[in-house]
């Protein structure tokens, strides 16, 4: 059964990074992209984008676009999604996703790991 | 960028109740569109996807309908377990995926 497993939650300060993994199994990595999604609290879910780990190619949300960096390492099947120049509305919940495309039968995130909660406090 | 406008913002039903939670697109996304729900301390949970097809396990009370701007997800005889936040996504190739604002569903 395919299963996405996240890092554990970090506490960062201000203007710091975090990095959070997100490791596959169940199914063939190179396959499907992956996405990544955070929840602030009291807030909707976000999209922040997606790394397609056959080819390490990315698209990145507009928001996230000059602090984000999404990466794989297909030979452990992980997915690593870093955020830069923190502040306190970073603080959040992040997920990533399994992203399932097929033209004929749609666009779906069909597989979510636990979360990972970061929080960003001096 | 696609805009996706959810409505209501929150809901009140009773259980036995047909709800329906509608999601617009700010220009025509076909039937690219999947429905989430979301309970507090969990993972989101994928409902429906192409606007109509049902997920795999997803009880057959949830449906969902539309196409190009317009869509719903409809849930008949709402059950205690229900309660929670649902949320409508857009895919576009180009621009990437954006969320609707989430409509939260409470049991009366």
């Amino acid at each position: 059964q395919a299963q996405l497993v996240q890092s554990g939650g970090e506490v960062k300060k201000p203007g710091g990074s975090v990095k959070v993994s997100c490791e596959a199994s169940g199914y063939t990595f190179t396959k499907y992209g992956l996405s990544w999604v955070r929840k602030a609290p009291g807030q909707g879910l976000v999209w922040m984008g997606w790394v397609i780990p056959h080819n390490g190619n990315t698209k990145y949300a507009q928001k996230f676009q000059e602090r984000v960096t999404m990466t794989t390492d297909t030979s452990t099947s992980t997915a690593y999604m870093e955020l830069r120049s923190l502040t306190a509305d970073d603080t959040a919940v992040y997920y990533c996703a399994r992203d399932h495309y097929d033209f004929s039968t749609g666009y779906r995130m069909d597989v979510w790991g636990q979360g990972t909660a970061v929080t960003v406090s001096s | 960028d696609v805009q996706m406008t959810q409505s209501p913002s929150t809901l009140s039903a009773s259980v036995g109740d047909r709800v329906s939670i509608t999601c617009r697109a700010s220009q025509s996304i076909t039937d690219w569109l999947a429905w989430y729900q979301q309970k507090p301390g969990q993972a989101p949970k994928l409902l429906i996807y192409k606007a109509s097809t049902l997920e795999s396990g997803v009880p057959s009370r949830f449906s969902g309908s539309g196409s190009g701007t317009e869509f719903t997800l409809t849930i008949d005889s709402l059950q205690p377990d229900d309660s929670a936040t649902y949320y409508c996504q857009q895919y576009n190739s180009y621009s990437g995926l954006t969320f609707g604002g989430g409509t939260k569903v409470e049991i009366k």
